[in-house]
């Protein structure tokens, strides 16, 4: 199973602000996504990044996979209370052994 | 919309007790998931399978078993329940590709 570490575990910030949290294995991804889960739902899937090096925006939010394929971040531009919830990565490619999600970035959006 | 239903959102089962947890897709997926979520443990995969009939330990199985007799519905068993495995169960289908679908995810309370 390949381990993956999310960073940090708790981030607190007032409204407005930018902020960057990382996912980051010792073993390259084949590919990775990105869901964020809001409290008492499950998790829904942001994005999927395949290529090294890639770069995805999804309004307000950069998806970025490093060059090596064994990491990866999400940027977080003038963060609004709605972005409030807990940000997962997943490494989702190859083998059989099913989803192996990082335990996670709670983030919290102050007004 | 892809829609993945968990039969209860909350449940209180009497220790000892046999408890069923039915999860139902409505895409056709090929691959379905068990999870549980704890807090400072994040999501923990059970049991899941990739077809019909067909299932495969995840990395906590003990105490529970699954059920695959239809490819729409998967099921999760536990067959004594027991107080430690109260926590948010999570169901989810889909594909590495296109990513995956979580229910909204049933959480058990064993007394």
């Amino acid at each position: 199973t390949q381990l993956l570490e999310q960073s940090p575990q708790f981030l607190s910030i007032q409204e407005g602000e930018n902020l960057t949290v990382y996912c980051n294995s010792s073993s390259v991804f084949s590919s990775l996504q990105w869901y964020r889960q809001e409290p008492g739902e499950g998790p829904v899937l942001l994005v999927t990044v395949v290529t090294g090096g890639e770069v995805k925006k999804l309004k307000r939010l950069t998806f970025q996979f490093g060059d090596a394929r064994k990491d990866s971040s999400l940027h977080i531009t003038a963060a609004q209370p709605g972005d409030t919830g807990l940000y997962l990565c997943t490494w989702a490619g190859g083998g059989a052994d099913g989803l192996t999600f990082g335990k996670g970035t709670h983030l919290i959006i102050q007004p | 919309d892809v829609k993945v239903t968990q039969s209860s959102r909350y449940l209180v089962k009497r220790t000892g007790e046999k408890v069923f947890l039915e999860c139902v897709q409505d895409m056709d997926h090929e691959n379905m998931f068990w999870y549980r979520q704890d807090p400072g443990l994040g999501l923990r995969l059970i049991y899941f399978s990739y077809d019909v009939k067909m299932k495969e330990k995840g990395d906590i199985p003990e105490g529970y078993s699954v059920s695959r007799e239809k490819k729409e519905r998967f099921s999760l068993i536990l067959e004594s329940a027991s107080t430690n495995q109260t926590s948010m169960y999570l169901c989810a289908s889909g594909d590495r590709d296109y990513g995956y679908t979580f229910g909204s995810g049933t959480r058990l309370t064993v007394v």
